[in-house]
């Protein structure tokens, strides 16, 4: 099963930030944390990834507590295509790969 | 921008008949995965491969599932013998490399067993 607990729906007003909430409590030493999205039945997409420190990219934000218990998505300006559901995932992957433990995720509506 | 391709975008076949699922990766990735996600459901790991050969696989992925490389660009699911419960939408996906990365989607096969 999963290893990450999250909200099941949230609502963010469209030009607003999205902050989505991650809890992995159980997360090792050298696991990483990864967020992906899925919109209607379309394949997964990446947006960020991270281990320890704050990550930021074109997409998003990844905030990680200091003990790495938990973590918070931000899209900074939420648009109406930001409507997804949100995954947040906790994966080490070796030299032959690895995989992704997909939970319930992260509904996000984003309303006009 | 590369993205992994996905064709049929939509099978229907007989219960008992063998498909076979076909994806074309990022032309410079090495690894490929597919997963799998029954309507409602979860989005489900299924394999994942390297260097010819499987690295992993899930519980799912009985003797039923076959997957193959062809050739350079090619990557295949064959499922020999298809169920009801068979019926999902599949999903490769590809990674350049093996350590902690982005993964590539492709936008998926969805397949209706008969």
């Amino acid at each position: 099963d999963a290893k990450t607990t999250q909200p099941t729906s949230m609502d963010c007003a469209e030009g607003r930030a999205a902050n989505l909430p991650c809890n992995h409590s159980t997360i090792s030493g050298n696991e990483y944390v990864y967020w992906y999205r899925q919109i209607h039945s379309q394949g997964p997409q990446y947006i960020i990834h991270g281990l320890k420190n704050n990550e930021t990219n074109e997409m998003a934000s990844l905030i990680i507590t200091e003990d790495r218990k938990s973590s918070t998505l931000i899209l900074p300006h939420a648009t109406l295509r930001d409507t997804a559901v949100y995954y947040c995932i906790v994966s080490l992957w070796g030299n032959q790969g690895g995989k992704l433990i997909f939970g319930q995720g992260t509904e996000l509506s984003v309303k006009p | 921008e590369p993205e992994v391709t996905q064709t049929p975008s939509h099978q229907v076949t007989q219960m008992g008949q063998e498909v076979i699922l076909r994806c074309v990766p990022i032309s410079n990735h090495l690894y490929f995965y597919w997963y799998r996600q029954i309507l409602g459901q979860k989005v489900e790991f299924l394999v994942s491969f390297y260097n010819n050969e499987i690295s992993e696989k899930s519980e799912i992925f009985d003797d039923q599932f076959s997957v193959e490389r062809p050739d350079g660009s090619n990557f295949t699911l064959k499922i020999r013998s298809t169920k009801l419960e068979d019926s999902a939408m599949y999903f490769c996906a590809s990674t350049k490399t093996g350590g902690n990365t982005e993964a590539f989607f492709g936008q998926g096969t969805r397949l209706t067993v008969v």
